[in-house]
């Protein structure tokens, strides 16, 4: 089966521009995630959706961080104005209702000049 | 936020030599995984650990989960070459909310 996708895979921006990341996850799991991993730490969890609702965005700067997941299936996360300290890997992650194994797409690079 | 430090950060051995890397909290999970992350990729599971003092192994590599639920340790027997990577460990607590680990950075030298 197909894995989960990610575009686009690199981005360069300067501060105080726009940016938008997409995931595509693996067909029929209901549960995708965004993670934010800076380079050396762990990844850490922005917004978990189930099916098209919200389950835990505690940690999502919703000051400048948004996303959405129209229709329970593609998912798009957006940064309006990046700073530089959202220099990232993005991460996506499906996992369907059977199991809490979570598969991970290959990520976005952010880079904020 | 629920803090799972791991130790050390960075781990730099010879092939053939046995290592071991440990995954603390101060909060109780009712699961744990670890995951193995190489460059320019996403995490890929390696194993979900449930009941506190289970212990699985998975070839060369063992783990193990503490009694009470709060820590868990990854042992590799004979490092390869093929082992080097970031390893994370990743907790789901009883609110079904997950936190992923500061990393173990390995490099098996050949």
């Amino acid at each position: 089966e197909a894995g989960v996708a990610q575009s686009p895979r690199y981005k360069i921006i300067e501060k105080r521009q726009s940016v938008a990341f997409w995931c595509n996850p693996i067909s029929g799991h209901a549960t995708l995630y965004w993670y934010q991993q800076i380079l050396g730490q762990g990844p850490k969890l922005l917004i978990q959706f189930q099916n098209n609702g919200v389950v835990d965005d505690s940690q999502l700067p919703k000051d400048r961080f948004s996303a959405e997941r129209l229709k329970g299936v593609d998912s798009t996360l957006k940064i309006q104005p990046a700073k530089l300290e959202d220099s990232a890997v993005y991460l996506c992650a499906s996992s369907s209702q059977l199991t809490d194994t979570q598969y991970f797409g290959p990520g976005t690079r952010l880079t904020v000049l | 936020t629920q803090l799972l430090e791991q130790s050390p950060q960075f781990l730099s051995i010879q092939e053939g030599e046995n290592l071991t890397v440990y995954c603390n909290s101060s909060s109780v999970f009712s699961s744990l995984q670890w995951y193995r992350q190489e460059p320019g990729e996403g995490p890929v599971l390696l194993v979900t650990v449930v009941t506190g003092g289970e212990v699985k192994k998975l070839k060369r590599l063992t783990f193990q989960f503490g009694d009470a639920r709060k820590d868990s340790s990854l042992h590799i027997t004979a490092a390869q070459t093929g082992d080097t990577g970031l390893y994370l460990c990743a907790g789901r607590n009883t609110g079904n909310q997950f936190y992923f680990g500061t990393g173990t950075s390995l490099t098996v030298i050949p």
